[in-house]
């Protein structure tokens, strides 16, 4: 089954602090993976790809086909990054499957 | 560019009631998206037109959803009758034909049925 999975609901860190949000998958072909941002009032929206293997905003995210996973990383925090997080697979390139989502809260 | 519009913002309706949502996608999108974001949960496909034909309702609640795009442009999405369980968001996409990942959502229609 196609599936992605963000086991963590909540990350709470320190401005500075370095940030690792999980996110494991579930898909038997080669995976294309998202990770789209929702800041507060603010509509869902790309922040990167892994095909791109960009950084945005000091963010990457490495995929690691052993572990199937595709954590996305950020040495400091910033407060501006508080947000919802959402880790998406694409089974095929026009369709998405996204997984439930981790609130990122970055205290001053 | 203009983004993607969708209304109305927020609804409230009676459970076994009718509701109908809009959108209109970015200007040259060919394929638009209807997801459910239930609360706690990530978006979930429903349906997925290209131009005007359906290229995947797979997970659309047939009996009681329907979604049309009648001049590959605009597209309505609606509940009849509404349950309880309805209760979400309902977030239009699209993208162009040139597909490259990069999705463009609307502001999304929060629902609530009570």
């Amino acid at each position: 089954a196609q599936r992605v999975t963000q086991p963590e609901k909540l990350l709470s860190v320190f401005k500075g602090a370095p940030v690792e949000l999980k996110c494991n998958y579930s898909y038997s072909g080669s995976p294309e993976l998202f990770w789209y941002v929702q800041y507060s009032r603010q509509r869902l929206q790309l922040l990167l790809r892994h095909i791109s293997r960009e950084s945005i905003k000091g963010f990457t995210a490495d995929l690691n086909k052993g572990e199937t996973s595709f954590h996305l990383k950020k040495p400091f925090a910033q407060e501006e990054d508080s947000a919802m997080y959402y880790c998406a697979l694409s089974p095929r390139t026009d369709k998405l499957i996204f997984g439930t989502g981790t609130r990122l809260q970055v205290f001053p | 560019e203009a983004g993607v519009a969708q209304s109305p913002r927020y609804k409230i309706i009676e459970k076994r009631q009718s509701v109908a949502f809009w959108c209109n996608p970015i200007s040259g999108h060919a394929t638009l998206y209807w997801y459910q974001q239930i609360l706690g949960q990530g978006p979930k496909l429903l349906i997925q037109f290209q131009n005007n034909g359906v290229v995947d309702d797979s997970q659309l609640p047939k009996d009681r959803f329907s979604a049309e795009r009648l001049k590959g442009v605009d597209s309505t999405l609606k509940i009849q009758p509404a349950k309880l369980e309805d209760s979400a968001v309902y977030l239009c996409a699209s993208s162009s034909l040139t597909f490259n990942y990069g999705y463009t959502f609307g502001s999304g229609t929060r629902l609530t049925v009570v």
